[in-house]
């Protein structure tokens, strides 16, 4: 099954602790990239990956890191999570990097609380 | 800077009722809009994909319309059933990202 896997799906951490949430997909795409939804705000791109080894910021980079070491997995790293990183993350695949008009999916979500 | 707006906020209808969602975007340059669904906590799922070329797709009981020109899309759900009650949300594929409406909340009630 045609699917984007996120890890964990919730978490409880505590501020300067380093987290990484794991995203993988199975569908051989080029494109990766992650999404935080927050009430009144929606989503919002945080990272972005044309290829392996091609990563560039979204909107709110700001407090996060990302790797793409291999085409199937892009995690996200929080190296010091605070309060306002609370939220609920979405990484999502598509097919050609540079070709734009393909399906998006998304992974289950990942319910992060920073206390 | 692209913005989607999606209106209704949120709905509430009878099972059976046809009902139409509404989506408009600023900046007409798309390469295509995707409908998703999320129920409560939960993922996205896709619903339709309809390229910037195409004027409509349908899938089942639903049916999304594209005026690319006009900047808005619309989602026909037909005989809506209480599985249906959902948040539903378009996005318009940009250059680099997908950008997000906030989403209509839909409820049905039997």
């Amino acid at each position: 099954e045609a699917q984007v896997t996120q890890n964990p799906r919730y978490l409880i951490t505590v501020t300067g602790k380093k987290l990484t949430v794991t995203c993988s997909q199975n569908m051989n795409h080029e494109y990766m990239s992650w999404y935080r939804q927050d009430p009144g705000l929606g989503l919002r791109q945080i990272y972005y990956s044309m290829n392996v080894e091609v990563t560039d910021k979204g909107d709110v980079p700001e407090g996060y890191k990302v790797s793409r070491k291999e085409k199937r997995n892009f995690p996200l790293i929080l190296e010091s999570p605070s309060p306002n990183q609370t939220s609920l993350y979405f990484c999502a695949s598509r097919g050609q990097g540079r070709i734009l008009n393909t399906e998006a999916f998304f992974g289950q979500g990942t319910r992060l609380t920073v206390v | 800077k692209q913005e989607v707006t999606q209106i209704p906020a949120a709905l509430s209808v009878p099972e059976g009722e046809n009902l139409v969602l509404n989506c408009s975007f600023t900046d007409s340059a798309i390469y295509n809009l995707q409908w998703f669904r999320q129920d409560p906590g939960k993922g996205l799922t896709s619903l339709l994909l309809i390229q910037s070329s195409q004027r409509e797709q349908t899938s089942g009981r639903l049916n999304a319309s594209l005026d690319k020109s006009s900047g808005r899309s619309t989602l026909y759900i037909a005989a809506s059933q209480p599985g249906d009650s959902a948040t539903y949300l378009c996005a318009v594929q940009g250059a680099q990202k997908l950008v997000f409406g906030q989403g209509t909340r839909l409820t049905i009630n039997p």
